[in-house]
């Protein structure tokens, strides 16, 4: 267990539709990261948040769109699905917003878009 | 052009095989390099890391960076079957807001068969 959890491990949901993804970070870690990661396009940076606050954005679709709570945990929200969005969401933490630092990977949720 | 590029195999070898890993990258401004290693279904995992050109050891894995050539390498020696996984070199940011951002080659997947 790396210490990040993500829920749910498994989505199945209809195009069109919308789902949230959910993120608890390794305690005492500050940073949440989003990343997407389908087997033509490898693992693609999405969204940071640094405690509460949107510090980067990658290749995000305007149909996506995230949040870090009070209480560190992040949740990714995805609209409007498409065929096409169905990958491994993977959320990841660390305890400063640098990248040299690592990051700790949760287990990532599954999405099936049908 | 890419920012790191990867080959991404697969890539099969019989145990106790000394594995070569590659990647390039395009910016000369990166300091910090990293490999990562995932296994199926699974989060990737820091494997390990260094800073700037030089050699690091750690047990059977071996990083390398030239920056002059713009080239970081992963060795592991004497391979074993428990080593079979996706093996991703990541490179953080080198400043500003892509700080936090880690870019991920697309992966090289590794079989060790007995």
């Amino acid at each position: 267990d790396s210490g990040v959890t993500q829920t749910p491990k498994h989505l199945i949901t209809a195009t069109g539709q919308r789902v949230t993804l959910r993120c608890s970070p390794r305690s005492g870690d500050l940073s949440v990261y989003w990343y997407q990661q389908s087997l033509d396009q490898g693992l693609q940076f999405l969204i940071h948040y640094y405690n509460g606050e949107e510090r980067a954005k990658g290749n995000i679709l305007e149909r996506f769109s995230a949040q870090q709570f009070p209480d560190l945990h992040s949740e990714l929200n995805l609209s409007s699905l498409e065929l096409g969005d169905s990958a491994l969401y993977f959320c990841a933490s660390s305890v400063f917003a640098r990248g040299q630092d690592g990051y700790t990977f949760g287990s990532g949720t599954r999405l099936t878009v049908v | 052009q890419k920012e790191v590029e990867q080959d991404p195999g697969p890539l099969s070898v019989p145990e106790g095989a000394i594995v070569s890993l590659n990647c390039t990258y395009s910016n000369s401004a990166f300091q910090y390099f990293m490999w990562y290693r995932q296994y199926s279904r699974k989060g990737p995992e820091l494997l390990m890391y260094t800073y700037s050109s030089g050699n690091k050891e750690d047990g059977r894995f071996t990083a390398q960076v030239d920056k002059s050539s713009k080239y970081i390498s992963l060795f592991i020696r004497d391979s074993q079957p428990s080593d079979s996984a996706t093996y991703l070199c990541a490179i953080p940011g080198a400043g500003g807001t892509s700080y936090g951002k880690l870019t991920f080659g697309q992966g090289t997947i590794l079989t060790v068969h007995p």
